[in-house]
């Protein structure tokens, strides 16, 4: 089961900022926080990671909470390409597993 | 680099028929995951492997079920006979261990979607 949880839907506008919430209360110490998206018809993509400290790449910013209980994944200027369903997963980093949930379906308007 | 390889993209097939899904991971990649996606049940993990040899089978849904790995570089998915409920997106992915021990990004293929009539 995911043990995470995530809004069903969001509206974002095209290039603002897009703010995805997850809540992973159960988090252990050692797992970590992977973020994919999937775009209409496609498989699934990676987009970002983290473990305690926040992370920045090329797509995206994960910020992570201090008691790692919830995490933001934070789209800086939103095109209407990013219009996908975004997965929270929460694993071991060396168990492989990855369970998604329903995601959060991210619309971004012009 | 190609990506994750699966074909056929589309099946259409009778009930009962056998089917045979095919993937060819990214090279150097020691690890392959078959999922499948439905409305109703959204992404699930099937099977994965480790250099070949399979790890996890427990999210196989029955006998029908099968899935090897030859080589390194080639994995099927056979479902035998096939049922209507077995209609879905049936998606590939290979990750790697190598450059990050511990951390794993698994690159997705495009996905066979399979229509059992």
């Amino acid at each position: 089961d995911a043990k995470t949880t995530q809004p069903p839907s969001m509206d974002c506008a095209e290039g603002r900022a897009a703010n995805l919430p997850c809540n992973h209360s159960t988090i252990s110490g050692n797992e970590y926080v992977y973020w994919y998206r999937q775009i209409h018809s496609q498989g699934p993509q990676y987009i970002i990671h983290g473990l305690k400290n926040n992370e920045t790449n090329e797509m995206a910013s994960l910020i992570i909470t201090e008691d790692r209980k919830s995490s933001t994944l934070i789209l800086p200027h939103a095109t209407l390409r990013d219009t996908a369903v975004y997965y929270c997963i929460v694993t071991f980093g060396y168990g492989n597993k990855l369970v998604f949930g329903a995601g959060t379906i991210l619309r971004v308007k012009s | 680099d190609a990506g994750v390889i699966q074909s056929p993209r589309h099946e259409v097939t009778e009930m009962g028929q056998e089917v045979t899904l095919r993937c060819k991971p990214i090279s150097g990649h020691d690890y392959l995951f078959w999922y499948r996606q439905t409305m109703m049940r959204g992404l699930e993990l099937l099977i994965y492997f480790n250099n070949n040899v399979p790890i996890d089978d427990s999210g196989m849904p029955e006998d029908r079920f099968s899935a090897k790995m030859p080589n390194a570089s080639f994995s099927t998915l056979k479902i035998q006979p096939s049922e209507p409920r077995d209609s879905a997106v049936y998606f590939c992915a290979s990750s790697s261990t190598a450059a990050k021990p511990l951390l794993y990004e698994q690159y997705f293929g495009p996905g066979t979607r399979l229509t059992v009539t």
